[in-house]
């Protein structure tokens, strides 16, 4: 079983919706990632936390809107998504800094398989 | 939806045979090489890393071999197993550094091949 839990596993939305998609870690990591994954595609980096500060966002539209309300917790509010955006995401942490890095690469949670319709 | 002729490369081999995987990456700066293999369902799993000061690592039943001169990266699966059969992608890191100390490394991964092993 990971360490790093997103839920849902799955969801449906309609473009006019607006959801959210949670991911929570307990080994005391204080960088944590979004990643989106197309079908039959590596994952591709959308933003990235470090010490609860939001450190890189990769040119993402602002459909997409990530918060980190604490070092255990990352969230990803959706609203206004396109079929396109249909995708598994990816949540991820790692221990902030070379050497933590090394020690401790990247963790991943399972992902949310999000459809939109 | 998914484009029209894009295939990720695959690679069959029977159970116990050796598996090699190979991976280009792109930026020669890169510090530090991760492959993950990832099963349908589930997020990538760490397998094993290296970082750019060596050449060649030793886990249990896989090696990483990094050749920083033409930028590959290949893995290698010792008696393969069913269980082995999965996306396998090489992930490069190349770290950030910000004023005040902090840091994080950015990780872009590779294409990924499809390993299948037949029993």
């Amino acid at each position: 079983d990971t360490e790093v839990t997103q839920t849902p596993k799955h969801l449906v939305m309609g473009m006019t919706n607006k959801k959210s998609l949670k991911c929570e870690q307990h080994m005391g990591h204080r960088a944590m990632y979004w990643y989106k994954q197309k079908a039959k595609k590596p994952p591709e980096l959308m933003f990235v936390y470090s010490y609860e500060k939001l450190s890189i966002n990769e040119s993402v539209p602002s459909r997409f809107s990530p918060e980190c309300p604490n070092s255990s917790l990352l969230n990803l509010h959706l609203h206004a998504l396109q079929p396109e955006d249909s995708a598994l995401y990816l949540c991820a942490s790692s221990q902030d800094g070379t050497g933590g890095f090394y020690n401790s690469p990247l963790h991943f949670g399972n992902g949310t398989r999000l459809t939109v319709t | 939806g998914e484009s029209v002729g894009l295939h990720l490369p695959t690679l069959s081999v029977q159970e116990g045979d050796n598996s090699i995987i190979n991976c280009a990456y792109s930026n020669s700066a890169s510090d530090y090489f991760i492959w993950y293999k990832q099963e349908s369902g589930k997020g990538p799993q760490f397998i094993i890393d290296i970082r750019s000061n060596m050449d060649k690592r030793q886990g249990q039943r896989v090696t990483v071999l990094l050749n920083k001169t033409v930028k590959h990266l290949s893995l290698q699966i010792a008696a393969t197993q069913p269980g082995d059969s999965a996306v396998y992608f090489c992930a490069e890191i190349f770290f950030f550094f910000f004023a005040g100390g902090t840091s994080y490394g950015k990780l872009t991964f590779g294409q990924g091949t499809i390993l299948t092993v037949h029993p």
